[in-house]
């Protein structure tokens, strides 16, 4: 089982650009929620996805949007970047239905804009 | 805004001895409550979680619970170096123990000196 698997795990951007991150779910899960992390801070919840829609968003524009595939893996995408959008994306995968002790993250994705 | 609040590190402890880090929560409602590990560079690895007030002990590992509070902690016996981390206390968002989004204090670092 290769656990929850996010690419890439680095990636340099510019601001202004457009920046699209995936994360593939643990096996047998159907749930997938992202987190953006800036260096020092604890994880902040973007949004969360579950039969391909959006079910629960945090308190971030809509320069973040994402999707959800058939097969439960996930995208952000970030719009319009900004030098305040450096940070490291987790993704989360879950279990809808299962205590939430089952919810597992990705090594994350490092973000740096320039 | 539901907040999570962890006592400011760095915190540093020899080997050998308790380390005692703690959390506070705003909302009344929430009912599970995590505590996580964060190597420097690495994703979130969940190390005791805890539903019920009073203590939950696990190896060296003891989360403590009072509701009434507001107030989570945890406790981490016989330090070891390679106990040197982030910990991350973390409270579900929804309400209930199958929630899988969650709020995350901002982290208190551990160093445990040889």
């Amino acid at each position: 089982d290769a656990g929850v698997t996010q690419s890439p795990t680095h990636l340099i951007k510019t601001r202004g650009q457009q920046v699209t991150l995936r994360c593939s779910p643990k096996s047998g899960h159907d749930t997938v929620s992202w987190y953006q992390q800036a260096l020092g801070q604890g994880p902040q919840f973007i949004f969360q996805y579950y039969e391909e829609e959006e079910r629960q968003r945090g308190n971030f524009p809509d320069r973040f949007s994402g999707h959800q595939f058939p097969n439960y893996s996930s995208e952000l995408n970030v719009n319009a970047l900004l030098l305040g959008d450096s940070a490291l994306y987790l993704c989360a995968s879950s279990s809808t239905g299962t205590l939430n002790t089952e919810a597992f993250f990705g090594q994350g994705t490092r973000l740096t804009v320039v | 805004q539901k907040e999570v609040e962890q006592n400011s590190g760095p915190l540093s402890v020899p080997e050998g001895a308790i380390a005692s880090l703690n959390c506070t929560y705003s909302d009344r409602g929430s009912q599970s409550f995590f505590w996580y590990r964060q190597y420097s560079g690495k994703s979130p690895e969940l190390i005791m979680f805890i539903y019920s007030n009073g203590d939950k002990e696990d190896g060296r590992f003891t989360a403590q619970l009072n509701k009434a509070s507001q107030y989570v902690s945890l406790l981490i016996r016989d330090s070891q170096p390679s106990d040197s981390a982030t910990y991350l206390c973390a409270v579900n968002m929804e309400g209930d123990n199958y929630g899988q989004n969650f709020v995350f204090g901002p982290g208190t670092r551990l160093s445990v000196l040889p």
